[in-house]
């Protein structure tokens, strides 16, 4: 059974829009949450992470928000850009990284 | 430099060939994994090394057999594979004590004819 459940499957935004992806877990031995990005015929890119004491991370047009007591996490890509387009993966790591079921962005220019 | 390399970046195989799978890194890391990736899914993982040793394997069957030579260098040994076994194959790398920050490579494209 998949561990990190990841919505939505995919989502098409408009270029300058925001995209949101969400992800829950269940698992509170969960201690690291990744965000992968992958473009078609390459291998996943770590994109940004961040840990359970840390309510909000941002790096550029990126930011994980992180609620613990829900047990869920979203990213969230701001100005959305036609480059941004690709699979996003969230992930969270105890003895292995467990994946979400991924998330295909289409950004509109 | 975050780089895992892999080669080679396609390969084509009958289901009686044997071939290898390679994986390289230089970042000191000392954790390596392979994963299986189908089509519009997530990695799925197969082996991790950790410290040169075989540390999990996820019920892999025997036709897949990993190798590590050394501290930079991972293998998959293929061997009588089934035409389900086609698959982008990715290896990563990560520290060894954080499991969490993986690296992967730009995977090995199989197709088992």
């Amino acid at each position: 059974q998949q561990q990190v459940k990841q919505s939505p499957q995919s989502l098409i935004v408009q270029k300058g829009g925001i995209s949101i992806i969400n992800c829950a877990y269940e698992n509170t031995a969960f201690d690291y949450f990744p965000w992968y990005q992958q473009f078609p015929g390459k291998g996943p890119a770590l994109l940004i992470a961040i840990r359970p004491d840390v309510s909000e991370k941002k790096e550029g047009r990126f930011t994980i928000s992180f609620n613990k007591s829900a047990k869920q996490f979203s990213l969230h890509i701001m100005d959305s850009q036609p480059g941004d387009s690709a699979t996003y993966f969230c992930a969270a790591n105890d003895y292995k990284l467990s994946f979400g079921a991924g998330t295909t962005v289409t950004v509109r220019a | 430099d975050t780089e895992v390399t892999q080669t080679p970046k396609h390969l084509v195989m009958g289901m009686t060939n044997k071939k290898s799978l390679k994986c390289e890194q230089h970042m000191g890391h000392r954790a390596m994994y392979w994963y299986k990736q189908k089509a519009k899914k997530p990695p799925e993982l197969m082996f991790v090394y950790s410290y040169e040793k075989l540390s999990i394997n996820e019920s892999v069957p025997s036709r897949f057999s990993p190798e590590c030579p050394n501290s930079s260098l991972l293998n998959l040994h293929l061997h009588a594979l089934q035409p389900e076994d086609s698959a982008l194959y990715l290896c990563a790398s990560s520290q060894g004590g954080d499991r969490g920050i993986q690296y992967f490579g730009a995977g090995t494209r199989l197709s088992v004819l």
